[in-house]
């Protein structure tokens, strides 16, 4: 059983658009929400992350909006560009554990 | 600054056989821990170690056994390799009280046959 779901699978936009990742969770137990982005070959590297308390952060294009009540959480890259084309990870975790659960994962691809 | 290394970077396996990854951090990072990754499933965590002496299982520990005598090193052992851990493990480390700041070495694609 998945805690993190992540949609979608894949995803194709033209350069300039704005690709929308969508996560849900259902451990309320969760208190930290990162997402990672991955190239081929290489592994994941934190690109923005979101504590409950607040309902967005914006870090340069990068946006994750979070809605408590619903238990989703997503990210929008604003102007996307051929280099943003990766793989990306939600992830949820509680302090008191430290471990951190990985969504599924979406692979973007921006075409020029 | 070497981050967290890995070796080796790929390996074939015959089932039966046994081996180690190995994982070493040189940012005194109290946290690390030992992820693999397949197509369609993401990340899924094997086993985790909030300092040296302690580690404990995650989601999908079973053929799995890790130990964490330093700070630095964490190996991830495979006792009797099947072809059901062909994947791609990746080890992370952090500092503990930090906003989960993980660093991710650049993966072992191993393969077993």
């Amino acid at each position: 059983q998945q805690q993190v779901k992540q949609s979608p699978q894949s995803l194709i936009v033209q350069k300039g658009g704005i690709p929308i990742i969508n996560c849900a969770y259902e451990n309320t137990a969760f208190d930290y929400f990162p997402w990672y982005q991955q190239f081929p070959g290489k592994g994941p590297a934190l690109l923005i992350a979101i504590r409950p308390d607040v309902s967005e952060k914006k870090e340069g294009r990068f946006t994750i909006s979070f809605n408590k009540s619903a238990k989703q959480f997503s990210l929008h890259i604003m102007d996307s560009q051929p280099g943003d084309s990766a793989t990306y990870f939600c992830a949820a975790a509680m302090d008191s554990s430290y471990k951190l659960i990985f969504g599924s994962g979406t692979r973007l691809l921006v075409r020029p | 600054n070497a981050g967290v290394t890995q070796t080796p970077k790929f390996q074939v396996l015959k089932t039966g056989q046994s081996m180690t990854l190995q994982c070493a951090q040189d940012m005194n990072h109290e946290y690390m821990s030992w992820y693999r990754q397949d197509p369609g499933m993401g990340l899924r965590l094997i086993h985790y170690s909030v300092g040296a002496g302690i580690t404990d299982q995650g989601e999908v520990p079973n053929g799995y056994n890790v130990s964490r005598s330093t700070t630095e090193d964490f190996p991830l052992r495979l006792l009797s390799a099947a072809p059901s851990q062909t994947s791609v493990y990746f080890c992370a480390s952090s500092a503990l009280g930090t906003d989960y700041g993980y660093t991710f070495g650049s993966g072992t694609r191993l393969t077993v046959v």
